[in-house]
């Protein structure tokens, strides 16, 4: 059973353009939401994430958009640049636990 | 400090060989993990520990093995390879206490089971 379903699979955004990438999940004992970036042939590095007491964190052009009642979380990536071009994974964590469930990942690709 | 360590970069097996995926932190974290990634699947838990002579199932724990004998060190043993184990597999840690409870990656093992 997936727990968190995110899409899309892939994205194609021009530069300075705002990409958008979507998550739902299902299990609301999930208190940890971290979005995580890919470079091709590199692992995983933790990006930016959020707790659900507040429904928005920023830093820099990433922000986080959260809604507990739909249980859905979201990135926007402002202003998005070619060295953006990543994949990106979304994930959650319940209270009590030491692991991550991680989203299907979605591939972005900032066109010049 | 060279964070999260794991050797081979590479390997190709043969159906039915075994073969360990080594995975070494310097950061003193008593969390590690192993993730195999495929594509459009995500990266989905084999194996964690929570610390030294401590080891848990994740998701996808069959044909697989974990022992955790020290802090630093969380090798993944693979009997009789198969070729549903052909995948990307990733070492991670965390510390407990972390107020972001970031977990950090190593580069990865491309295998590929023939």
């Amino acid at each position: 059973q997936q727990q968190v379903k995110q899409s899309p699979q892939s994205l194609i955004v021009q530069k300075g353009g705002i990409s958008i990438i979507n998550c739902a999940y299902e299990n609301t004992a999930f208190d940890y939401f971290p979005w995580y970036q890919q470079f091709p042939g590199k692992g995983p590095a933790l990006l930016i994430a959020i707790r659900p007491d507040v429904s928005e964190k920023k830093e820099g052009r990433f922000t986080i958009s959260f809604n507990k009642s739909a249980k859905q979380f979201s990135l926007h990536i402002m202003d998005s640049q070619p060295g953006d071009s990543a994949t990106y994974f979304c994930a959650a964590e319940e209270t009590s636990g030491s692991r991550l469930t991680f989203g299907e990942g979605t591939q972005l690709t900032v066109n010049p | 400090n060279a964070g999260v360590t794991q050797t081979p970069k590479f390997r190709i097996l043969k159906i039915g060989q075994s073969m360990t995926l080594q995975c070494t932190q310097d950061m003193n974290h008593n969390y590690m993990y192993w993730y195999r990634q495929d594509p459009g699947m995500g990266l989905k838990l084999i194996y964690y520990s929570v610390g030294a002579g401590i080891t848990d199932k994740g998701e996808v724990p069959n044909g697989y093995n974990v022992s955790r004998s020290t802090t630093e060190d969380f090798p993944l043993r693979l009997e009789l390879a198969a070729p549903s184990q052909t995948s990307v597999y990733f070492c991670a840690s965390s510390w407990e206490l972390a107020v972001r409870n970031e977990q950090y990656f190593g580069p990865g093992t491309r295998l590929t089971v023939t």
